[in-house]
């Protein structure tokens, strides 16, 4: 098994750029997510979805856009990159019933300049 | 809303000594529990959970966790630290009442176990 794979590993972007970090499963998960990973900060819930079709927003959504196409994949964009965006995202999945026990990525670390 | 805090930033033991990672929590009902650990370059990884049941949770490689309503913590155990359990540790909680899938975490602790 795959599990979440997560594309790239590193990016390093300018700023104003675009980019979209990928994110796949094998697992059939209903549930997958974006985390960004700060300093100091945790994990912060970015967007999310509960199945193809449907996505909603986490606790930091802005200047990220998502969309949910096919069970497996759940790609993250940047469409205008800033220096704040400078971090570490994981995607994670999980069965949405009965307790979600989250998979993640190994993370993408994006440089933004 | 639902929060959890971890009140340390990072933990020193020695190698055969307890560990202890602290947690604490704030949902409006009963949570729904988790630890995970992050291993340097890799992505988290599910280590326990409390749903309802056993205030003591049992989970990988040895660790344990303790689950108390009246002081809304959920500390994470190991009897015996190995230097292997360095890592960075999160605590996230769930409120099942006012969602079925968001997790919030913890800002995590790192623990370093010394030979």
């Amino acid at each position: 098994n795959a599990g979440v794979t997560q594309t790239p590993k590193f990016q390093v972007l300018k700023t104003g750029q675009s980019m979209t970090l990928q994110c796949a499963q094998d697992m059939n998960h209903e549930y997958m997510s974006w985390y960004r990973q700060d300093p100091g900060m945790g994990l912060r819930l970015i967007h999310y979805s509960v199945g193809a079709g449907i996505t909603d927003q986490g606790e930091v959504p802005n200047g990220y856009n998502v969309s949910r196409s096919t069970t497996e994949d759940f790609p993250l964009r940047l469409l205008s990159a800033a220096p704040s965006q400078t971090s570490v995202y994981f995607c994670a999945s999980s069965y949405s019933k009965p307790v979600n026990v989250l998979t993640f990525g190994a993370g993408s670390r994006l440089t933004v300049l | 809303a639902q929060s959890v805090a971890q009140p340390e930033d990072q933990v020193n033991v020695a190698e055969g000594n307890p560990l202890t990672v602290k947690c604490t929590y704030s949902v409006s009902g009963n949570p729904y529990l988790f630890w995970y650990v992050q291993y340097p370059n890799r992505g988290l990884q599910f280590l326990l959970k409390y749903i309802t049941g056993d205030n003591l949770v049992k989970g990988s490689y040895g660790f344990e966790a303790e689950f108390n309503k009246s002081q809304t913590s959920f500390h994470l155990k190991k009897p015996s630290a190995l230097v292997s359990d360095s890592a960075l540790y999160f605590c996230a909680v769930r409120d099942p009442y006012i969602n079925d899938y968001k997790l919030s975490f913890g800002a995590g602790t790192t623990v370093t176990v010394r030979a």
